[in-house]
C-alpha cells in the first residue's frame, strides 16, 4: 500500500518552517525519508524505526507515530538548499525482506 | 567509499530494441533494489535482491523485464523488447540490512 504524503507541494521563504506528512493505512515497521533534487539521485535523510521515535539532523527532524501509522518531517528555518522533492518510504516488516514503498513526493520550493 | 554506480546514464532506443542497464552497488551491501520513476511520478519498486537471490520481484511490470545479479555483486536489468511505456528513470539502490538506501544517479531511458 502506497503511503500518502501531504502536502503535494509547498513554497516557502528562506527561514520559514515546513512540515511534511506521510500516512499509511497499514501497520509500519519503519519509515525512511529521502530528498531528491532535479536530475539527481534521491538522498537518504533518516530512518525511523520505533513508534514515537524522533530523529534529527541539523535543522531537519522527523517523528514516527506508530499508533497513527504516520510520520512527519520537520524542516526548521529552511535554507535554499532544502529545495527538492521529499519522499517517504515505508516498510511493513523488519529484516529487509521487503523493499520500500514510496509516496508520491512533496515538492518543496524555498525562495530567497 | 564509492557510491552506487549506474550506467549508462542515458539511453535512447527504438521501440522493439533491447537495452541492458547495469548497477554496481556499494561493496558489502547485500541488498540491491531496482526502482523506476516515470514522468515525475512516484518512485516505483521493481525488485529486490539479497545477495544473488531475488527476494521480491513483485514490482516487475511484465516478462519483458529480466534482472540478474551475478555472484551477489553487480546487477543488470534487461528490457526486451522495449515499449514506449518503459521510458523513465531507472534507479538502483543498495543497503546493508536494515539500513538506509544509497541510490545511484539513475539511467534515463527513452524509448522512441
Amino acid at each position: 500500500q502506497q503511503p500518502v504524503q501531504s502536502p503535494q507541494a509547498v513554497i516557502l521563504r528562506e527561514g520559514e518552517d515546513a512540515v511534511i506528512n506521510c500516512s499509511s493505512s497499514k501497520a509500519l515497521y519503519s519509515v525512511h525519508w529521502y530528498r531528491q533534487k532535479h536530475g539527481e539521485a534521491p538522498v537518504f535523510l533518516m530512518i525511523l524505526l520505533k513508534g514515537g521515535e524522533q530523529k534529527g539532523h541539523d535543522k531537519i527532524s522527523a517523528s514516527f507515530n506508530e499508533k497513527k501509522q504516520q510520520s512527519s518531517l520537520y524542516l526548521t528555518a529552511s535554507q535554499l538548499s532544502y529545495s527538492g522533492t521529499y519522499f517517504c518510504g515505508t516498510r511493513r516488516s523488519g529484516g529487509g525482506a521487503d523493499g520500500l514503498t514510496f509516496g508520491k513526493g512533496t515538492h518543496l520550493i524555498i525562495q530567497p | 567509499e564509492a557510491g552506487v554506480t549506474q550506467f549508462p546514464s542515458h539511453s535512447v532506443i527504438e521501440k522493439g530494441q533491447t537495452v541492458t542497464l547495469r548497477c554496481d552497488p556499494i561493496s558489502g551491501h547485500d541488498n540491491l533494489y531496482w526502482y523506476r520513476r516515470v514522468m515525475g511520478k512516484e518512485i516505483k519498486f521493481l525488485l529486490h535482491f539479497v545477495k544473488e537471490s531475488k527476494q521480491d520481484e513483485s514490482g516487475m511490470p511484465n516478462n519483458r523485464f529480466l534482472a540478474e545479479r551475478t555472484g551477489g555483486t553487480y546487477s543488470t536489468l534487461k528490457v526486451q523488447p522495449a515499449e514506449l511505456e518503459d521510458s523513465g528513470v531507472y534507479f538502483c539502490a543498495s543497503s546493508s540490512t536494515g539500513g538506509g538506501y544509497t541510490f545511484g544517479s539513475g539511467t534515463r531511458l527513452t524509448v522512441v
